[in-house]
């Protein structure tokens, strides 16, 4: 039982535009989510995050939107470089803590020159 | 300020060994959680450690165990590997149990088990 699912296993983006990437859950409970970027055979990256009594807040060229309705969250890079190519992982946890985080499956980025 | 460093980086080790992994947390950091990844069940979690006890399990059989020490360093074992137990181990390090703090990942453990 998948509760954190990011439906896209990869998505391929020019160089400056826009790259939105989405995830979905299923536990009502989860009020803490977490974006992180990864590199193979290195620790994910923590990137940005976002607790339920909100629905945006923004880090520089990242910003991740929730829709607690929905059980919807998306993470919106602009613009996008290169150097953003990696695989992001969607996680969320219960209680506001990172101390046991459910991650979904990923999203490999590639952002072309 | 260091960041979380996780020993050794690679192993090999052969079915019905044993083996340890070790992890230091960020200086400051009390929370410690474990995290297997594989390429078909991604990244799931295996447990977490606070002020030296175990606050949280995951869905992992007794095979796997961990602890934690008083200077917040924790260990991580395997006993009996078997070979689905092949997967990098990543350790993480949290400021404070809730309170919307981010957790940092160390580099991992890549476990081979033949």
């Amino acid at each position: 039982d998948q509760q954190v699912k990011q439906n896209s296993p990869s998505l391929s983006v020019q160089e400056g535009r826009i790259s939105i990437l989405n995830c979905d859950y299923t536990n009502s409970m989860f009020d803490y989510f977490l974006w992180y970027k990864k590199y193979p055979a290195e620790g994910p990256t923590f990137l940005i995050s976002i607790s339920s009594i909100k629905d945006k807040n923004e880090d520089g060229r990242f910003t991740v939107f929730l829709n607690k309705s929905a059980k919807h969250l998306s993470l919106h890079i602009v613009p996008s470089q290169p150097g953003d190519s990696a695989v992001y992982f969607c996680a969320a946890s219960e209680r506001g803590g990172s101390e046991k985080l459910v991650f979904g499956k990923g999203t490999k980025l590639t952002v072309n020159p | 300020k260091a960041g979380v460093t996780q020993t050794p980086r690679y192993l090999i080790k052969t079915r019905g060994q044993q083996v340890t992994l070790s992890c230091s947390p960020i200086s400051g950091h009390r929370s410690v959680s474990w995290y297997q990844q594989t390429p078909g069940q991604g990244l799931q979690f295996l447990f977490e450690y606070f002020s030296e006890t175990q606050r949280n399990k995951g869905n992992f059989p007794g095979r796997f165990s961990g602890r934690q020490f008083s200077n917040s360093r924790s260990e991580m074992n395997v006993s009996t590997l078997e070979l689905g137990d092949s997967a990098l181990y990543l350790c993480a390090s949290s400021l404070l149990q809730g309170l919307n703090t981010e957790a940092f990942f160390g580099q991992g453990t890549r476990l081979t088990v033949v």
